[in-house]
């Protein structure tokens, strides 16, 4: 059974950074593309960012784009976001994704809040 | 980027019914359009794939419709487990997106 547990996320001051990670179970990681997605009550779902099977390949979307960094360890079985210049408009629940080109299975998620 | 639009956001439903949900594009993302459910307090599930390929694991009574720039996600005979936002996604493009969402409730 495919398993992702995130852990991270918090309260950050706006400027501040923060670290996700995603431990990932039940199937060969490294096999596949993964994304972390966000939500937020106004926003609705908004995806954030991709990286391919073997790390080589990135993509972001525009809002994240230059303070945001995803990464993974494929030995460790891991996923994570590195989320530098935090803004109060990246409050939400992020969830890490394994994917294919549709999203197949989803963590259970994890609030970052950016406030003051 | 490829907006989606869902209608309704919101509908009252009654067990056993059929409901319909729409999720216009902005421009045609041929099949890769693909639905999600959410029940409150989880996280979005797969629900179809590819506009009308089904997930397993999923009922029968959810089915999916359409290409280029409308689409249907059907729910025959309506259960109250049923009860949950649902959301369409189109992979055709970066950047990906997201509809919306259509609220649920009884």
């Amino acid at each position: 059974e495919v398993h992702l547990v995130q852990s991270g996320g918090g309260l950050v001051q706006p400027g501040g950074s923060l670290r996700l990670s995603c431990a990932a179970s039940g199937f060969t990681f490294g096999s596949y593309w993964m994304s972390w997605v966000r939500q937020t009550p106004g926003r609705g779902l908004e995806w954030v960012a991709n990286i391919k099977k073997d790390g080589s390949e990135k993509y972001y979307a525009g809002s994240v784009k230059g303070r945001f960094t995803i990464s993974r360890d494929n030995a460790q079985n891991s996923l994570y976001l590195e989320m530098n210049s935090l803004r109060v408009e990246d409050t939400a629940v992020y969830y890490c994704v394994r994917m294919f080109y549709y999203f197949e299975y989803w963590g259970q998620g994890t609030l970052v809040a950016v406030s003051s | 980027e490829i907006v989606l639009t869902q209608s309704p956001d919101f509908l009252s439903v009654t067990p056993k019914e059929k409901v319909t949900i729409t999720c216009r594009a902005s421009q045609t993302v041929g099949t890769s359009l693909h639905w999600y459910q959410q029940k409150p307090g989880q996280s979005p599930s797969l629900l179809i794939k590819y506009s009308s390929q089904s997930i397993s694991g999923v009922p029968s009574r959810f089915s999916g419709s359409g290409s280029g720039t409308d689409f249907t996600l059907t729910i025959n005979g309506l259960e109250a487990e049923d009860v949950a936002a649902y959301y369409c996604h189109q992979s055709s493009s970066l950047p990906v997106t997201f509809g919306g969402g259509t609220k649920l409730e009884i």
